[in-house]
């Protein structure tokens, strides 16, 4: 089992629709949640962190299930502009400090006029 | 405030041959970490480095090897290419301690391409 699975791609999905990514996760020791970004050939950049009780940035929702390992990404009112991958990532920490990021295979959004 | 910066952008080398990658962190960041992106897959972690040391390690061979320079900067190099190590490489740097449940903040990435 992969350590973090995400939902296949890709959603094609037209102007204005709500769309939902989902993400497992294997580690019950992951402490920090997080949605990454990446356009094509380029860097990931983050979208937001995922705290336990949810949390919304403008037309972006994350929710965090620990006693599931789910975390989840809803875009309402879906622009033009979010045509990218979106990239589920859990972290430990280790050593006082942040360990690696496991990254998701990723999920490609095209919004389409 | 400078962000994370990578050198080269783009890379072509040929199979058996060296190559080494150079990061600088984010202005104030001490924590330097290196992942290697295939096509169509997400970053893997190759190995992160603190205070100069490899304090953790990916599922990468040995061939992958790093290092850490006093003013927090870093190098990836990877001895004996081969056609499998094509793949965006990605630095990302992070602040230990207090500041430690911040996000990991990444440069645009080294493309390289083995022949």
């Amino acid at each position: 089992r992969k350590e973090v699975e995400q939902d296949p791609g890709p959603f094609n999905v037209p102007e204005g629709a709500t769309v939902a990514f989902n993400c497992t996760y294997s580690n019950s020791a992951s402490q920090s949640f997080f949605w990454y970004r990446q356009d094509c050939r380029k860097e990931p950049k983050l979208l937001m962190s995922v705290y336990s009780s949810g949390n919304e940035d403008g037309r972006f929702t994350a929710q965090l299930n620990r006693a599931s390992q789910y975390i989840s990404l809803l875009i309402r009112d879906s622009k033009l502009s979010d045509s990218a991958t979106y990239l589920c990532v859990v972290n430990s920490y280790y050593g006082g400090s942040q360990g690696n990021l496991i990254f998701g295979k990723g999920t490609k959004l095209s919004v389409k006029p | 405030d400078a962000g994370v910066t990578q050198s080269p952008t783009h890379l072509i080398k040929t199979r058996g041959q060296q190559v080494t990658l150079r990061c600088s962190p984010k202005s104030g960041h001490d924590t330097v970490s290196w992942y290697q992106q295939a096509l169509g897959q997400g970053p893997q972690f190759i190995f992160q480095y603190y205070e100069e040391e490899e304090r953790q390690r990916g599922n990468f061979p040995d061939r992958f090897s790093g290092h850490q320079f006093p003013n927090y900067s870093s190098e990836l190099n990877v001895n004996a290419l081969l056609l499998g190590d094509s793949a965006l490489y990605l630095c990302a740097s992070s602040l230990s301690g207090e500041w430690s449940n911040q996000p990991q903040h990444f440069g645009d990435g080294t493309r390289l391409s083995i022949l």
